[in-house]
């Protein structure tokens, strides 16, 4: 199991430039969620999807678009990008019935000039 | 929404001595309670978990206690060690495994040798 994979790792973008990250799980599970984390804000939320066709607003869902592609697969798009979008993105998903925990996957790294 | 506040952000122990980090949440309806693990540059994992059914929970050196009634839980690491240094986070979700996770801003654990 390769758990929760995302892509890029790292990516640069100028500003109002547009870009899609990826995530995947190969858990099975039904929930999905995309964060963002700065220094000192902890993870804040993004989207997120309780389950395969359904996706709803976090906290901080400006400038954000998302699709939930499948059971396994949950993409962020930053349609114009901006400086105040610079930050560790981070997907994590989980089973969500029998089992309440988070599984996340290990980030991108984006930064907006 | 949700509110989860964490106390301290910083915190600076001596090896062998106890940690405990404190967190309090907003939303009488939130019955599940994560803590996770944070390592410099690494994705967050989770260390321990709580339901609302249940007053305290060990899992060796940690523990995690919970007062729905003045609705704070707190996280206790006993006999800390140099690699128990990270940050933790503390996060409050509602009934079901398909909802949101909200967490607090996180505490940043320094145990020194």
């Amino acid at each position: 199991n390769a758990g929760v994979t995302q892509t890029p790792k790292f990516q640069v973008l100028k500003t109002g430039q547009s870009m899609t990250l990826q995530c995947a799980q190969d858990m099975n599970h039904n929930s999905m969620y995309w964060y963002r984390q700065d220094p000192g804000m902890g993870l804040r939320l993004i989207y997120y999807s309780a389950s395969e066709g359904t996706t709803d607003k976090g906290e901080v869902p400006n400038g954000y678009n998302v699709s939930r592609l499948n059971k396994r697969e949950f993409s962020l798009r930053l349609e114009s990008a901006a400086p105040s979008q610079t930050s560790v993105y981070f997907c994590a998903s989980r089973r969500g019935d029998l089992s309440y925990e988070q599984y996340f996957g290990p980030g991108t790294r984006l930064t907006v000039t | 929404g949700e509110n989860v506040e964490q106390h301290p952000s910083t915190l600076s122990v001596q090896e062998g001595d106890s940690a405990v980090i404190k967190c309090t949440y907003s939303d009488s309806a939130s019955n599940y309670f994560p803590w996770y693990k944070q390592e410099l540059g690494k994705r967050p994992q989770l260390i321990i978990d709580i339901r609302s059914n249940v007053g305290e929970k060990k899992d060796q050196r940690i523990a995690v206690t919970l007062n729905k009634t003045a609705k704070h839980f707190s996280l206790h690491i006993t006999e800390t060690q140099p690699e128990d240094s990270a940050v933790y986070f503390c996060a409050a979700s509602g009934s079901g495994g398909y909802q949101k996770v909200t967490f607090g801003t996180g505490t940043k654990l320094q145990v020194i040798p």
